[in-house]
């Protein structure tokens, strides 16, 4: 079955600083991959969907590469800010629209 | 953007008894619908798979008689927990999509507890 790893611990930053959060999968040939941003108790928001011909995504602050060589999409937060703290969720979905989430990391911006 | 209402957002039963959560699609037509389970600082775990008109297909683990889904329209899907348990106390998130590929839109999630 497809297994999803994201950064095994969480990870804390100063502010301003670029976090990179990353997402590493194998047995699974994925359409596209997404990037969640979930906040306690909430429902997931989506961020930002890159395809699996497409090597970069931008968004305001946000960057995610998809190199799927190496199974693997890195998710860049530029000149972080503490409201940047929340726990990501990388996902991966094929052409039947099938989503499986990552292990989430959760980033804590430090003012 | 679309969005997606799950109700209701906490419910308290007893044991043995049932508790139905929906989820619904304002503004879209959903071709499919998951539903999710959360436990405390652990990531998404996909129970079921929904289109419309067809039966649900759960993943490997979720028990089909015990998690029963609903989708009866493009805009409504239903998740009853049966004879509830203490274990089956959780976060239970509902998203929906569109054509594909799109991105999964959620609903703000339902907290069960069972006492």
């Amino acid at each position: 079955s497809q297994k999803i790893e994201q950064n095994s611990e969480a990870l804390n930053i100063q502010e301003g600083k670029t976090a990179t959060l990353t997402c590493n999968y194998t047995n699974y040939s994925p359409a596209y991959l997404q990037w969640y941003r979930q906040d306690p108790g909430r429902g997931p928001v989506f961020l930002l969907l890159i395809r699996e011909n497409e090597k970069e995504k931008r968004k305001e602050r946000l960057k995610v590469t998809f190199d799927t060589t190496l199974k693997q999409s890195l998710f860049h937060i530029t000149a972080s800010q503490p409201a940047d703290s929340a726990t990501y969720l990388c996902a991966l979905g094929d052409t039947g629209n099938q989503f499986y989430f990552g292990t989430g990391t959760s980033l804590t911006v430090i003012p | 953007g679309a969005v997606v209402s799950q109700h209701p957002s906490w419910v308290i039963c007893k044991s043995g008894t049932s508790v139905k959560i929906e989820c619904r699609s304002l503004d879209f037509q959903a071709t499919t619908m998951f539903w999710y389970r959360q436990f405390p600082k652990q990531s998404l775990m996909l129970m079921a798979t929904s289109n419309e008109g067809s039966k649900a297909t759960y993943e490997q683990g979720v028990e089909k008689d015990k998690f029963l889904i609903n989708h009866a329209s493009l805009t409504l899907s239903t998740l009853t927990v049966t004879s509830a348990h203490p274990e089956d106390s959780s976060f239970y998130i509902c998203s929906a999509v569109g054509l594909w590929p799109t991105e999964a839109f959620f609903g703000q999630g339902t907290r069960l507890t069972v006492v």
